[in-house]
């Protein structure tokens, strides 16, 4: 079983629509954090958090919202779809990185497929 | 702000060649991991290899290893005897070690692999 869970794998919906995205993990990291993947882009933070009670805005947080509802979940929320939320989302834990052999990297999800028409 | 440069959009190889895949970053900090992360056609994120930037010597896993120039601020990633399987896109990372950075990632290489 994958360390890192997303669902849903691949969702089709329509704007306006209100998305939800989860994630859970078993690698027992603080650190969460939501990517979003667009051709020719990259990877771009959305949201981050560092523990449950620890909730940052990345780079392009406009549009999304996320809840950190225990150590293990981190989801993310589309209020309100519009096209160009159309992307592959990335949710990926990490240690802290003063933790014995860390070095901060990133341990990801398999990505969920977004398609807002 | 830290910004990674991969200004290589696609790149190809022939099977068992070799390929460099480019890297530069933007920093004024002397403490700092950089990664590279392969994303195959399954879309998952794959920790290829690392660097501190502290280690002078360059990473080496099997046939991954990397050519890191710290006054130069480059991070290339060298894939010898390529095979079908190397195919995917390749993200070149930055993180400051210290305190709550993130990593910050480049915009991808495309690898082919010509068989």
């Amino acid at each position: 079983d994958a360390d890192v869970t997303q669902t849903p794998r691949n969702r089709i919906t329509k704007t306006g629509k209100r998305i939800m995205l989860e994630c859970s993990q078993t690698k027992g990291h603080d650190r969460m954090y939501w990517y979003r993947q667009d051709p020719g882009l990259g990877l771009r933070l959305i949201y981050y958090s560092f523990d449950v009670k620890d909730i940052n805005k990345g780079e392009i947080s406009d549009g999304y919202s996320v809840s950190r509802q225990a150590q293990a979940k981190f989801s993310l929320s589309l209020e309100s779809a519009i096209p160009n939320q159309t992307a592959l989302y990335f949710c990926a834990t990490s240690q802290h990185p003063s933790s014995e052999g860390s070095s901060g990297e990133l341990f990801f999800g398999e990505g969920s497929r977004l398609t807002v028409l | 702000a830290q910004t990674v440069t991969q200004s290589q959009p696609e790149m190809s190889v022939q099977e068992a060649e070799t390929v460099t895949l480019s890297c530069t970053y933007d920093t004024s900090e002397s403490d700092y991991y950089l990664f590279w992360y392969k994303q195959p056609p399954s879309r998952q994120m794959i920790l290829v290899i690392r660097q501190e930037a502290y280690k002078q010597q360059n990473a080496t896993e099997n046939r991954f290893s990397v050519n890191f120039q710290k006054a130069a601020k480059s991070f290339s990633l060298k894939i010898s005897d390529s095979q079908l399987g190397d195919a995917a896109m390749y993200f070149c990372a930055y993180r400051i070690n210290f305190g709550n950075e993130k990593l910050t990632f480049g915009t991808g290489t495309r690898l082919t692999i010509i068989p």
